[in-house]
Parts: C-alpha cells; sequence; structure tokens
C-alpha cells in the first residue's frame, strides 16, 4: 500500500516569492493534516480537513497560508508571500475517520517538504 | 494548552547499553499519549498508543509505560539501527484528532 506521499521534497525560494506544497494522503483516509516542524523541535498542526471540509484551522496564519483539498482526498498548502521565519519542514498526514475507541490517534506521515527561503 | 516536555535532549549510547527516555505532559483530559519515531529526513512514524496510567506497550527492543503525568520510553539492549528522534505527543478528549508533540529526544546508538 502506497504512503503519503509529498512533494517537492525541497523548495528554495527567495522571501516574498509564492510556494506551494501538495499532499496524497492514504487510499480511503479521510482525515488530512498538514503540520510544520521547525529544526530541533515537533510537529505543530497548521489544518486538519474532514473530507473536503477545514475543521480546524486556528493555527494557520491565513494572511500568508492558504490550503484546500478539493474532492477530499489531494491537498495543497500555498504561502504567498514567503517569509525568512517560514523556513522548515512541513509535514503532511493522514487518518481514517474511526469513531470513538476505535480511533487510535495513529497518524500516517508523508517525508515532508522541505523548505528554505533565502 | 496542552504541554509536552521530553528529556533528555540527546542521548549518546553504546550499544547494549539499556536506557529510558521521559514525556512530562500537561492536558486537561488525556485521551492518549502517543510515541512516534522520526529518522532523519523522514516524517514520524507511530510506535505506541497509550491511554491509562499503568498501562504498557512492547515492541521489540521498546517498552512504553505511562503514569498521571509522565510516559517512559524504555529501550533495552539497543542496537545503532535504535538510533533516532523519539517524539511524544498528547491527544485530549476535547479535541480527539489533534497531538501536541514535544520536541523529541535524539537517540544515537554507537557500535
Amino acid at each position: 500500500e502506497a504512503g503519503v506521499v509529498q512533494s517537492p521534497r525541497y523548495k528554495i525560494i527567495e522571501k516574498k516569492q509564492p510556494v506551494a506544497f501538495w499532499c496524497n494522503p492514504i487510499s480511503g483516509h479521510n482525515t488530512l493534516y498538514w503540520y510544520l516542524q521547525n529544526l530541533g523541535q515537533g510537529p505543530e498542526l497548521l489544518i486538519r480537513y474532514e473530507n473536503e471540509e477545514a475543521v480546524d484551522d486556528s493555527q494557520l496564519p491565513k494572511d500568508r497560508f492558504s490550503a484546500e483539498r478539493l474532492k477530499g482526498v489531494d491537498s495543497t498548502l500555498k504561502i504567498q508571500p514567503a517569509e525568512l521565519g517560514d523556513s522548515a519542514v512541513y509535514l503532511c498526514a493522514s487518518s481514517p475517520r474511526l469513531a470513538g475507541e476505535l480511533n487510535t490517534g495513529e497518524l500516517f506521515f508523508g517525508e515532508g517538504s522541505r523548505l528554505t527561503v533565502l | 494548552e496542552d504541554q509536552v516536555t521530553q528529556s533528555p535532549e540527546a542521548l549518546r549510547l553504546q550499544e547494549g547499553e539499556s536506557s529510558s527516555l521521559n514525556c512530562s505532559y500537561t492536558v486537561s483530559g488525556l485521551r492518549g499519549l502517543f510515541w512516534y519515531r522520526q529518522d532523519p529526513g523522514k516524517g514520524p512514524e507511530f510506535l505506541f498508543t497509550l491511554y491509562s496510567a499503568g498501562e504498557e506497550k512492547e515492541k521489540e527492543r521498546l517498552k512504553a509505560t505511562l503514569t498521571k503525568k509522565e510516559s517512559f520510553l524504555h529501550i533495552t539492549a539497543p542496537k545503532p539501527e535504535d538510533s533516532a528522534t523519539y517524539l511524544c505527543a498528547v491527544q485530549a478528549r476535547s479535541n480527539d484528532y489533534k497531538l501536541s508533540f514535544g520536541a523529541g529526544t535524539t537517540v544515537t546508538v554507537r557500535a
């Protein structure tokens, strides 16, 4: 079974340029997450989708970040314009939507997209 | 706000030298505590979920335990392939799809 696929793996851009990251979750996983991971830190949630609906975007800096999940499958995370402080790894994860005790909380992560803003 | 503190930040072990990693947490109504392993350049990989104090889970040389305030990940007779960053995360009952992660402990096992 294919895992979570992210692209690009690496991206280097000048500040104020736009950038977009793409994620294809595991087939059948309704829930999709975007996490931000700074060097030496744990992942921090940016946004969570249930199918095509963004159900938790409270941590997404909406002035420059946007995300979409059209048709409830693939997702794109965009930054425009990028700032120096946006340099980090952007992780996508997915999980099946299971009710109650069946929800083990296990997330399946992609390998991440490493962004460097110069 | 949920808080997770992991210690030590880094741990260097000789092959076969057992040790423990600590994860202290503060959460309003714990639903679950999770351990993940992260290799350099990769995304985190799920290891265990613990739900209640006293619970233990094992996988190969790893054993996770849980109390009301902290969790330990014990590594018994580690091998170089156990070298990785180990992340702890908590999930609150009030938001059972959000994980709050600690900064991790980077373990290096020398042959």
